[in-house]
């Protein structure tokens, strides 16, 4: 099973939308409405932040949310702040195999 | 609140075996309600699920590494174990275990905190 595409890097000023895109196949993301988006810092564990396509786990700002279209999913972060400058990492179930992302840098300017 | 760690040597030699044990506290591994899984990240990139065991000790290994992994269980001692054969400087990274709901939820959480490995002579 090869990695979800996500770009490597992503940017927005404060108080801007920015959106992440990761993209699989009908085997992973298109097949199945398990997606999670991972936040990690650097020199730091990866948190869950999104489950299942679009839910949010309790303590995760209602600022970022998930979506799913076909075999691409998507993570956006509206009305940036400073602290959700991080790399963000989407994964998929795929049939007792789990797939994540390359990853994505968010930059806030 | 269930805690994870991850402990091992940080230098494993080419061609040698890198094995890792992650110490759970506060939750039983034996336990139907969760699986227990191995991620990797190379220095400067992605995540990779290297595998993950359940209750009764099955287990499922991502298809890219399968041939050179095994991974198991000592619920005496709350423990879950990764054993990578034939290292190669590609297997360089930070290894998490993580607890993970069951299939077909991917929700891996906690994390340990993460040990590094580096493969060289």
């Amino acid at each position: 099973q090869s990695a979800l595409t996500q770009p490597p890097s992503a940017s927005g000023s404060p108080g801007q939308s920015v959106t992440i895109s990761c993209t699989g196949t009908s085997s992973d993301v298109g097949g199945y409405d398990f997606v999670s988006w991972y936040q990690q810092y650097p020199g730091k564990a990866p948190k869950p932040i999104i489950y299942e396509v679009n839910k949010r786990p309790s303590g995760v700002p209602d600022r970022f949310s998930g979506s799913k279209s076909g075999n691409t999913a998507s993570l956006t972060v509206s009305g940036l702040q400073p602290e959700d400058e991080a790399s963000y990492y989407c994964s998929s179930y795929a049939s007792y195999n789990w797939v994540f992302g390359g990853g994505t840098k968010l930059t806030v300017l | 609140q269930v805690q994870l760690q991850e402990s091992g040597p940080g230098l494993v030699k080419p061609s040698e075996t890198l094995s890792l044990t992650c110490t759970v506290s506060g939750g039983s591994i034996d336990s139907r309600s969760y699986y227990w899984g191995w991620i990797r990240q190379p220095p400067g990139k992605g995540l990779e699920w290297i595998g993950s065991i359940y209750y009764g000790g099955s287990t499922y290994y991502s298809p890219s590494l399968k041939s050179r992994v095994t991974i198991s269980e000592d619920t005496s001692r709350n423990q879950f174990s990764l054993k990578l054969r034939s290292v190669t400087a590609a297997d360089t990274g930070v290894y998490y275990c993580a607890r993970h709901n069951l299939p077909p939820s991917n929700w891996f959480d906690p994390w340990g905190q993460g040990t590094q490995v580096t493969v060289s002579s």
